[in-house]
């Protein structure tokens, strides 16, 4: 079965640095990866999303993906972090024979941003 | 706006209680999932439906029911069968069951037992 594993339970960062928060999946012949955004006690935000075409997806917001299929991969990035990205952050994946829609989620990343 | 309401925002249930979890969409969504959130467990899947009068059982469905008698609304009971409901229950829904389609997500309901 399709599983997630975001390899970070939190990540605690000083702002305007780097960051990298870590997913890897289960090998599948052919997937859809997600991030999602969850800020307290709200739903979850799509964040970006890669379905087919260049490996590299970026978010309004300053975030960037890359879809590495050899590692089965899916990190998410930023350059320089605001006190504002301070969230939890969970990575999905779909597989793309499925015909029911099924999320699986990762555990989830906290990411903490220090003043 | 489009979008999803979960309601209420915060809902508490007695010991052997039945209690529903309101989700209704605007979005004109075939497809609809109730998800359980616990801390570092990630998102559960409960139940889906990806059209009307039609649902399926997720990962974890034992002690829950649904039902899906209008494309906007799925609401979700966590009957007294369901020994440990304290958790976020978050509602969303997809434009069609297809894999490349995004879930969108309502804003939850945190239930507690009293």
């Amino acid at each position: 079965a399709q599983s997630v594993t975001q390899l970070d339970s939190q990540v605690p960062v000083f702002e305007e640095a780097p960051v990298e928060l870590r997913c890897n999946y289960s090998s599948s012949v052919s997937v859809y990866l997600f991030w999602y955004v969850q800020y307290p006690n709200q739903g979850l935000q799509l964040l970006l999303k890669y379905l087919s075409g260049s490996t590299l997806v970026e978010s309004i917001n300053g975030f960037e993906a890359e879809f590495n299929k050899s590692q089965t991969s899916f990190h998410l990035r930023k350059p320089s972090v605001h006190i504002s990205d301070t969230a939890e952050y969970f990575c999905a994946v779909k597989n793309g024979s499925s015909n029911t829609g099924k999320l699986i989620f990762g555990q989830g990343t906290t990411l903490q941003v220090k003043p | 706006d489009g979008g999803i309401t979960q309601s209420p925002k915060y809902l508490f249930r007695k010991e052997g209680q039945n209690v529903t979890l309101s989700c209704e969409q605007n979005l004109n969504h075939d497809a609809m999932y109730w998800y359980r959130q616990d801390p570092g467990q990630g998102l559960r899947l409960i139940y889906y439906s990806q059209i009307v009068n039609d649902f399926q059982k997720g990962d974890i469905a034992e002690g829950y029911s649904v039902s899906r008698e209008k494309k906007e609304s799925f609401p979700l009971t966590v009957t007294s069968a369901q020994k440990n409901p304290t958790a976020f229950y978050l509602c969303a829904s997809s434009p069609s069951p297809q894999a490349n389609q995004p879930q969108h997500f309502g804003d939850g309901t945190r239930l507690s037992i009293l």
